[in-house]
């Protein structure tokens, strides 16, 4: 079946702008996380949903990041006022439900200018 | 808090070699602990996953890694390398029994495969 879906697979923009990153989970997958990966490093957790609701997002650095799940299945991370810090790999994955094994989709590789 | 350490950020071995890749846990609490490997250009793959289960859990691929609770470790091996083994390997450790707060990875260690 059809893996986890990220769009768009590049981004580049300005510094100051807002982007959106989407995320299309495997179907019937309840649980949905976003990482981001920096050069040379290794995935680095940002949230985690479970259904609608962020059950965990301790890991967004600063209120410039924000995600939506509005109905349980598709997800977006949006970034505010990009900074060239921002630039990275961002990862989707998706589990069946809590502890379950998480299946990565191949990122959207952003770039602040 | 939990942690992950991956000894060596390259490791080059011939192919038909013996691989092994280090990896060190920290987890307050007992852990799952995870091996992905990334190919270039291409998504996370899970290689094999210890759940506290069998301490020796096979993965794809022919690898293999055994948990090590008194060494806080849970090392990378295959017999012998082959060619398409050359990828970007990662540890990584969810230290709460559920999994329901994300994973935290290492920094990864690049697998050279030397013909």
């Amino acid at each position: 079946g059809a893996g986890v879906s990220q769009t768009p697979s590049n981004k580049v923009t300005e510094k100051g702008k807002y982007v959106e990153l989407r995320c299309d989970p495997i179907s019937g997958h309840t649980a949905l996380y976003w990482y981001r990966q920096s050069l040379g490093q290794g995935p680095e957790f940002l949230i985690y949903f479970q259904g609608t609701g962020a059950a965990d997002d301790s890991g967004l650095p600063n209120d410039r990041f924000f995600a939506v799940r509005p109905e349980g299945s598709v997800s977006t991370l949006k970034i505010q006022r990009t900074e060239r810090g921002d630039s990275a790999v961002y990862l989707c994955a998706s589990s069946l439900g809590r502890a379950d094994t998480q299946y990565f989709g191949p990122g959207t590789r952003l770039t602040v200018l | 808090a939990q942690s992950v350490t991956q000894l060596g950020s390259h490791v080059s071995v011939s192919e038909g070699a013996l691989v092994l890749l280090r990896c060190n846990y920290s987890s307050s609490v007992p852990p799952y602990l995870f091996w992905y490997v990334q190919y270039p250009n291409q998504g996370l793959q899970l290689l094999l996953k210890y759940t506290s289960a069998a301490t020796l859990v096979k993965g794809i691929n022919g690898f293999e890694a055994e948990f090590k609770k008194s060494e806080t470790s849970f090392h990378l091996t295959k017999p012998s390398a082959h060619m398409s083994d050359a990828a970007e390997y990662f540890c990584a450790v969810n230290g709460r029994r559920g999994g329901a707060d994300g994973l935290t990875f290492g920094k990864g260690t690049h697998l050279i495969i030397q013909p």
